[in-house]
Order: structure tokens, then sequence, then C-alpha cells
């Protein structure tokens, strides 16, 4: 079974514009949830998507959004960049709720704002 | 307010040894807790989980221990690998709040042969 995939893994923006991050979680797994790592600050909760909604959304300003497709395919957006958020993105996936199931991390992708 | 406290940022480790790391928490309706282990350019990798009906989790190398009273877990590598040489990071959450993971900074853990 192919793991976690995202898409791409490394991004250099600038400061104000838009990015888009792609995860293709393992084939059945129904969610996905974002993290953002930053150094010194670990993994940071973004949101959570089963079936399509947001079950859970972290400590983030609206300009971090997300959302799913049908496929379970998902895709985050961050608008009007920051220097701060030149982080590495995780995306997890696993079968069931993201709680109570073994949560399978994908390679990440590293955006950096200048 | 961190909930979730990895205090020792680092751990060197001779080959053979055991590795012991830490976590404390702040939440008490945190009920799950899980270890994972990261390399450089790749995602975490879970390691082993426990629920807080269980004091002690064991799978092969890895043993995590649960104090509640305490709100305090480890993992315990025994023998320790240079392989095991990673970032661990402990995260946690409330299955019945049903609340997101929430991880700690992560501790480095070198393993020297």
């Amino acid at each position: 079974k192919a793991g976690v995939t995202q898409t791409p893994r490394y991004l250099i923006k600038t400061r104000g514009q838009q990015v888009t991050l792609s995860c293709s979680p393992i084939s059945g797994h129904r969610s996905v949830s974002w993290y953002q790592q930053t150094p010194g600050q670990g993994l940071q909760f973004l949101f959570e998507y089963f079936s399509e909604t947001q079950r859970n959304k972290g400590n983030f300003p609206g300009r971090f959004s997300g959302r799913q497709f049908s496929n379970s395919r998902s895709e985050m957006n961050v608008s009007t960049l920051e220097l701060g958020d030149s982080a590495l993105y995780l995306c997890a996936s696993s079968l069931y709720r993201a709680g109570t199931e073994t949560q399978y991390f994908g390679p990440g992708t590293r955006l950096l704002v200048l | 307010d961190q909930q979730v406290k990895q205090n020792s940022p680092s751990l060197s480790v001779q080959e053979g040894r055991i590795s012991i790391l830490n976590c404390d928490y702040t939440n008490s309706m945190f009920d799950y807790f899980l270890w994972y282990k990261k390399y450089p350019a790749e995602g975490p990798t879970f390691l082993i989980s426990i629920s807080s009906i269980k004091d002690k989790n064991e799978d092969g190398r890895f043993t995590v221990f649960l104090n509640k009273s305490a709100k305090h877990l480890s993992l315990h590598i025994v023998p320790s690998q240079p392989g095991d040489s990673a970032v661990y990071f402990c995260a946690a959450r409330s299955l019945y709040g049903d609340t997101p993971l929430v991880f700690g900074k992560g501790t480095r853990l070198s393993v020297i042969a």
C-alpha cells in the first residue's frame, strides 16, 4: 500500500502570496489531519477532516484553511503569507477518526516564505 | 499554555544501554497517549501508544509507562541502538472529549556506538 503523499515537497514563496498544499492519504483512509512543525514549537495541530467535513480546528488564524474531497484527498491553503509561516507542514491519515486510530504521516511540505 | 511538555530537548545514550524519554501533561482530560519518532526529512512514525486505563504497554524494545497521578509518561528503549537516534515526540488527546492530538516539542535522542 502506498503511504501518505504530499506535494510539493519544497516551496518558496514571498510575503503576501498564497499557497496550496496537497495531501493524498493512504488508500481507504477517510481521516486527514494537518500539522505545522516549526523549530522550538513541535507539531501544532491545524485541522482534521473526516469524510469531507472539518471535525476539529486548531488555534490558527483564518488565513489557514483546508478542505477534503470525496476521494479523501485534502488540500490546505494559506493566504497572505507571513515570514512566520515558514515551516514544515505535515499531513497524517487514518482509517477512522484521527484520535482512535494510528495516524500515518506523510513526508511533509517544507515552505519557506521570503 | 503548553499542555504536553518534553523538558529535555536532547539526550545522549551509549549503545546497548537504556534510553528514557520523559513527557509531562497538564490536561487531566487526556486519556490516550502516543509516542512518535521522526528522522530528518521524514514525517513522524508511530511507535507505541497507551490508554489511560493502563499503566504500561510494551512492544519489543519499547515500553511506555503512564503515571496518571503525576500526569507523567515515559518511553523506555532497551537496548538502545544507533538507529534509534531521532527526535521523539510525545502526544496526547482526549478521546472522550474528541480533541485533536497535542504534541510536545520533542526530544532529540543520540545513541552513541
